[in-house]
């Protein structure tokens, strides 16, 4: 059972450039999110997805796009990529439980230069 | 909109003694769940301690423990015996209770170090 997986792990981009962060999980769960993490900074919510064809915006959607086509896979789309995009990238899972509880892949550090 | 302030950047503690970090938070809703997340060099983001706000008593999980405190919106997480492997950025983490909207708002974290 691997969880949430995220590819890649390091990625340097120039800027204008654009990419895809794939995210998959294997734990059959609803909710799907991406999350970007600033140097020093706690996470902050880009997009998230309730099901397959469902997505909605988070709190920093622009410069961003996703699509949810299966349960399993949530892609992240960076189009134009600039400096300001340079982060960590974290996926996440949770099941429909109002547990709330969260699983998390191991992110993806993008450089844009 | 909800949010989470973690006023201590860093702390440190000596090892087998106990820590506290602080968190408040910002809500105008009465059900909701708190978090704390531990971040370790890694970078994998693990759930420590979740606690549920109808809930009056505190969670615990081994040597992790959290002082919830509704009315004043403060909730702390002790570590108690802290050991080498506790060394990590700590995040706390607020999500309303509501089927649907299971969404995380983290605050900035709070380094912590162990010093042997």
């Amino acid at each position: 059972n691997a969880g949430v997986t995220q590819t890649p792990k390091f990625r340097i981009l120039k800027i204008g450039q654009s990419m895809t962060l794939q995210c998959t999980q294997d734990m059959n769960h609803n909710y799907m999110y991406w999350y970007r993490q600033d140097p020093g900074m706690g996470l902050k919510l880009i997009y998230y997805s309730v099901g397959a064809g469902i997505t909605d915006k988070g709190e920093v959607p622009n410069g961003y796009n996703v699509s949810r086509s299966t349960t399993e896979d949530f892609p992240l789309r960076l189009e134009l990529a600039a400096p300001s995009q340079t982060s960590v990238y974290f996926c996440a899972s949770s099941v429909y439980s109002g547990a709330n509880v969260l699983t998390f892949g191991a992110g993806s550090r993008l450089t844009v230069l | 909109a909800q949010t989470v302030t973690q006023s201590q950047p860093e702390m440190s503690v000596q090892e087998a003694e106990t820590v506290t970090l602080s968190c408040t938070y910002d809500t105008s809703e009465s059900d909701y769940y708190l978090f704390w997340y531990k971040q370790p060099p890694s970078r994998q983001m693990i759930l420590v301690i979740r606690q549920e706000a109808y809930k009056q008593q505190n969670a615990t999980e081994n040597r992790f423990s959290v002082n919830f405190q509704k009315a004043a919106k403060s909730f702390s997480l002790k570590i108690s015996d802290s050991q080498l492997g506790d060394a990590a950025m700590y995040f706390c983490a607020y999500s309303e209770d509501n089927f649907g909207n299971e969404k995380l708002t983290f605050g900035t974290g709070t380094r912590l170090t162990i010093i042997p």
